[in-house]
Parts: C-alpha cells; sequence; structure tokens
C-alpha cells in the first residue's frame, strides 16, 4: 500500500487566497484526521471523519476553514480565505476502527 | 493544557546510552501511545499500550503504563545517531460522544543522539 497520500506537498500562497489540501487515506480505513502542527501550538487536531462522516470539528479554527469528505478514498481541507497565520504543517491521517493511525508525509503551507 | 505532556521538552544522549521520556495525561484513558517524528516528516506509530497493560516491548522499546498515577514512560535501549527525532505520547480518552476515539497528542521530546 502506498500509504495516507497528501497533495500538495508545499504550498506556497498570498493572504486572502483559496488553499485547498487533498488527502487519500489507506484503502480500507475507515477513519480520517485532519492535523495542523506548529511551534508554537504543537499537533492539533482540526476534524475527524468516521465512515465518511464528521464527528468532531470542534478542532478547526474559524469558519475560515472546512473539510470535506466525499467518499471513503478523498478528503478536503480547504482554507478560505488565507491568513499568515495558518502556514503551518497539516496531516492527514488514517485507521480502521480504534487500530494504529497512519499520518501522510504532510503539506507545508505557507501563507504570505 | 495538553491531555498528554512529555517530560522532558529536549534529551540529548550518546550513541549506546538509553534514552527515557515520560509523559503525564490527566483524564482516563483507552489507550496510550507512542510516535516518532523525523524532522520535516510525518509521524510513525512506535507501539500502542492499552488501558490494561503494564508494560510492553517492541525491539528496542519498552512502554510502561502506570494508570494509577497516569504516567507513561518510553525507553530507548543502545541508542543510535538515527534515533534522532521528536516522540510523542498521544492518549486516547475512554468515553463516548464525539471523543470516542480521537487521540490528543502532546508537544512532544526531541531526542538528539549523538555519534
Amino acid at each position: 500500500d502506498a500509504g495516507v497520500i497528501q497533495s500538495p506537498r508545499h504550498e506556497v500562497t498570498e493572504m486572502g487566497q483559496e488553499v485547498t489540501l487533498r488527502c487519500k487515506p489507506i484503502s480500507g480505513h475507515n477513519s480520517l484526521f485532519w492535523y495542523r502542527q506548529t511551534m508554537m501550538r504543537g499537533l492539533e487536531l482540526l476534524i475527524y471523519f468516521n465512515n465518511n462522516v464528521p464527528i468532531d470539528d470542534s478542532g478547526m479554527p474559524e469558519d475560515r476553514f472546512s473539510a470535506k469528505m466525499p467518499n471513503a478514498s478523498f478528503s478536503t481541507l480547504k482554507i478560505q480565505p488565507s491568513e499568515p497565520r495558518d502556514s503551518a504543517v497539516y496531516f492527514c491521517a488514517s485507521r480502521y476502527t480504534l487500530g494504529t493511525q497512519y499520518f501522510g508525509p504532510g503539506t507545508r503551507l505557507l501563507v504570505l | 493544557s495538553q491531555q498528554g505532556e512529555e517530560d522532558p521538552q529536549a534529551l540529548s544522549i550518546q550513541e549506546g546510552e538509553n534514552a527515557t521520556m515520560n509523559c503525564s495525561y490527566k483524564t482516563s484513558i483507552n489507550n496510550l501511545q507512542w510516535y516518532r517524528q523525523n524532522s520535516g516528516r510525518g509521524l510513525v506509530h512506535l507501539i500502542l499500550i492499552r488501558s490494561n497493560e503494564r508494560e510492553k516491548h517492541s525491539g528496542r522499546l519498552r512502554v510502561t503504563l502506570d494508570t494509577s498515577k497516569k504516567s507513561s514512560s518510553l525507553l530507548i535501549t543502545a541508542s543510535r545517531a538515527a534515533d534522532t527525532a521528536s516522540y510523542f505520547c498521544a492518549t486516547a480518552i475512554r468515553g463516548g460522544g464525539t471523543s470516542y476515539g480521537k487521540l490528543t497528542f502532546g508537544q512532544g521530546t526531541i531526542l538528539t543522539v549523538h555519534p
């Protein structure tokens, strides 16, 4: 298996632009997680899905952030409009039931 | 504050020495997991210990769990330069609702192993 796939790996954009991050979980996994990692705040859970349904989005910073999972093999995290404080590494992770979480390589986002 | 908090924040040792990292948490857990992150990379799962287990081994890794003290430790024996990374503990909280299945990560311990 290729593992969790994220794209793009790096994104540089200007403040106010829309940013879309993509994730393909491991086939057969039924839970998907979006995390954000910064030096100041560490690793934060933004939202997680179970069987494509959002279960907990309490970690989503504000309305500028939205996440979707239209099917079991694809999820997006969108920031609109983006701000410099959104600069971080965004990780997607997936797992089957309560098993091990497998992380993707991350998307390094820089908002200028 | 974080559910899982690691101690120390940074650890510097020589190759061949043992490295011990500790994690404390606040609420009852279903399990506790340790992850490793190399610089610029994603997190890699190392080991999972369930709330009814006290000790677990995997290669050079040894994890202990003391639920009465709400703490866990990760021991890496005979460390190598390649073990240099950040190590995170993560807790899966016991309970239902939206907390079920969530992992809460600590701030991590930065381990540097000098050759």
